[in-house]
């Protein structure tokens, strides 16, 4: 089936500092790429896609690469702000599952001035 | 912001007592999923929906079932709540066949089982 497997947090840094956080998937076929960023106290929302191999999603300074040949979507930001604080998920739709999406555990991030 | 409204959002209930969380989308969108959220596990699928009257278990279902009569409405039960059922639930819903859309969530429910 599939699967998602991402770092573990917490994941602290300072303001301004690069972030790097890794996720590799397992699927059948050719799977949708997705990472969701969830503040306190609310639900996940959408922060990037990417659906296809060598596709790059991007949104508020955060990135990442569909690497189909390593199973990756590795989510990297420059400059970190306090305001990115969050847990972040990465996440794929594939079709496996009557197309269920299938998330990680979710990585804390923690951003101090 | 996608129509997506989860009740109650907070809900302190004793256990062995029945509780029923709704959610309601004003999307059309087909596909309607329960998730619950616990430290150390991320997001643990519970029951999906893939239309009215077609549901399917996840990989936590046992203790709980849902009923999908409309469109719009996905009710999750607990049958007889337990302590191990405290979490936040998530209501998420998603559109057509097509893999390449992404997933929208209500703001959750906060269960605390006493």
């Amino acid at each position: 089936g599939n699967s998602v497997t991402q770092m573990e947090g917490p994941v602290t840094l300072s303001e301004e500092a690069f972030l790097t956080i890794n996720c590799t998937y397992t699927a059948t076929g050719y799977p949708s790429l997705f990472w969701y960023v969830q503040y306190p106290g609310e639900g996940l929302q959408l922060l990037l896609k990417a659906t296809k191999a060598d596709d790059k999603g991007s949104n508020k300074g955060f990135e990442a690469t569909y690497r189909k040949e390593t199973t990756s979507f590795h989510l990297e930001k420059g400059s970190v702000q306090v305001s990115d604080s969050a847990v972040y998920f990465c996440a794929l739709r594939g079709t496996g599952g009557s197309y269920i999406p299938t998330f990680g555990r979710g990585t804390s991030l923690i951003v101090h001035p | 912001d996608a129509g997506i409204t989860q009740s109650p959002r907070h809900k302190v209930t004793e256990t062995g007592t029945p509780v029923t969380l709704r959610c309601h989308q004003t999307e059309n969108h087909r596909y309607m999923y329960w998730y619950r959220q616990d430290p150390g596990h991320g997001l643990r699928l519970i029951h999906y929906s893939y239309g009215v009257k077609d549901t399917d278990k996840g990989e936590v279902s046992d203790g709980y079932s849902v009923s999908r009569s409309k469109t719009e409405d996905f009710l999750l039960t607990l049958e007889s709540a337990t302590s191990s059922q405290t979490s936040v639930y998530f209501c998420a819903i998603n559109s057509r066949d097509t893999l390449n859309t992404e997933a929208f969530f209500g703001q959750g429910t906060r269960l605390t089982v006493v």
